[in-house]
């Protein structure tokens, strides 16, 4: 069964405190593992996508990288703004033609000034 | 913002009563998904179609339904509903629903079941 685990499950930082998100993963083919986040109350906002271990991705202050079991997400020098909770999720097959994101519980993160 | 449109923002209703909410996709987008988010169970995945067809179900109560239409806005129909319901119902829909595709999420409806 496919599956997703997120840690730490908070998170409080200082500004400018650097730290990583943890999302490891057992599914059967990777097809792509995503980064989101959700601010309380809104939908996920997409951040990135990747696909095959060794992958990285950056954003502003958030790097995602990717191995065979887990993917990280490094925040550099975070900021207030930066608080909310994110997503990993993995997509799995269904049936044969169908499709569906495996969510994890998410990080909630907050920082504070 | 994703594109992605869903009314109502807030929903208050009874148990026993039955409600319909509405997504309209990306413009381009061909497959929805809905997916359920309460406090205990995180983000759930409902149900996906594609072009009009269903496509994949999951973990999906037998009162809940859901449909595509022709101009590919999606409906998810909740009826009988019970306390355990309340939570927020998200949207997302993606170019081709293939396995690699990027789910955009819409702003969701916190169903509030009383």
């Amino acid at each position: 069964e496919d599956q997703v685990t997120q840690s730490p499950e908070a998170l409080r930082l200082q500004e400018g405190e650097s730290s990583s998100l943890n999302c490891s993963y057992t599914v059967s083919g990777l097809r792509g593992l995503f980064w989101y986040r959700q601010d309380p109350g809104k939908g996920p906002e997409f951040l990135f996508t990747l696909y095959s271990a060794g992958e990285e991705k950056e954003k502003e202050r958030l790097k995602a990288t990717l191995t065979k079991k887990e993917s990280f997400l490094h925040i550099t020098a975070p900021k207030p703004e930066d608080s909310a909770t994110y997503l990993c999720a993995v997509q799995a097959s269904f049936n044969q033609a169908g499709t569906a994101l495996i969510f994890g519980k998410g990080t909630t993160l907050s920082v504070s000034s | 913002d994703s594109g992605v449109t869903q009314t109502p923002k807030h929903l208050i209703t009874a148990t026993g009563q039955r409600v319909t909410l509405r997504c309209s996709p990306r413009s381009g987008d061909l497959s929805v998904y809905w997916y359920q988010q309460s406090l205990d169970q995180g983000l759930q995945f409902l149900i996906q179609y594609y072009n009009g067809e269903e496509r994949a179900k999951g973990n999906i109560l037998e009162r809940f339904s859901a449909q595509q239409f022709p101009d590919l806005h999606s409906e998810l129909n909740l009826s009988s509903l019970e306390l355990g319901d309340s939570a927020l119902y998200f949207c997302a829909s993606s170019a081709s629903g293939g396995i690699t595709d990027t789910q955009y999420f819409g702003p969701g409806t916190r169903l509030t079941v009383l």
